[in-house]
């Protein structure tokens, strides 16, 4: 009953690196979305893509990329890692067309990503 | 400003009392709509109920209900006969247009609910 998958559940960089998150949805959907996730903060919109090649810049976009070449994959770029993009990264895709309403935002299990 | 507040970052209740968790919104769009996820210690986040800008009725999902209060911009969640196993952080979220079709979901920063026995 898999549904939004995520390459890692912890990871370490140094400072510097180029890091990819990768998100894998097996429901084919057409949207998906990256979100950074800090105590206090709640969950914060970095990109999101709603087609295959298709991206939009969410909330809190810099220093980050994505790429999303195949509809069940979306990834997610950093281009140097810094310290403060240590954080909880969350992967979501909801169910329903691209231009449909859906009711519900399918979530994969975080990655929790350190930045030394 | 922000999109969706939560104006209480920690509650508690005692095992089989109701808590209402509060969340105000702000859009200009006449068509949105509402979420309510929890995320259990575990980390997960479990959708538990939705109200759309146009539902006239408020939302109901077992113990769960949504009070939407259009004009005031409210859309708090009422947990009924808490228990043990609600104790988790709860975000409000709102979905809206972000151009054309396509819309984007924006989350509060959540409350810590802690159920005592």
């Amino acid at each position: 009953d898999v549904k939004v998958t995520q390459s890692s559940r912890y990871l370490v960089k140094r400072t510097g690196e180029k890091v990819f998150l990768e998100c894998v949805q097996d429901m084919d959907h057409e949207n998906m979305f990256w979100y950074r996730q800090d105590p206090g903060l709640g969950l914060r919109l970095i990109y999101f893509s709603y087609d295959v090649k298709m991206k939009e810049k969410g909330d809190i976009p810099e220093g980050y990329s994505v790429s999303r070449e195949k509809k069940e994959r979306f990834s997610l770029i950093l281009e140097s890692a810094s310290t403060n993009q240590t954080s909880m990264y969350l992967c979501a895709s909801p169910p329903g067309t691209g231009t449909g309403i859906s009711y519900e935002q399918y979530f994969g299990p975080g990655t929790r990503l350190t930045v030394t | 400003a922000q999109k969706i507040t939560q104006t209480q970052p920690g509650m508690f209740v005692q095992e089989k009392e109701a808590v209402t968790l509060d969340c105000t919104y702000d859009t200009s769009d006449q068509s949105y709509g509402l979420f309510w996820y929890k995320q259990p210690s575990s980390g997960e986040m479990i959708f538990l109920i939705y109200q759309g800008s146009y539902d006239e009725q408020n939302a109901t999902e077992g113990r769960y209900s949504l009070n939407f209060q259009k004009a005031r911009k409210s859309a708090n969640l009422v947990i009924s006969a808490s228990q043990l196993g609600d104790s988790a952080m709860y975000f409000c979220a709102m979905r809206e247009h972000s151009g054309g079709s396509n819309y984007k979901l924006t989350f509060g920063k959540g409350t810590l609910l802690t159920v005592n026995p």
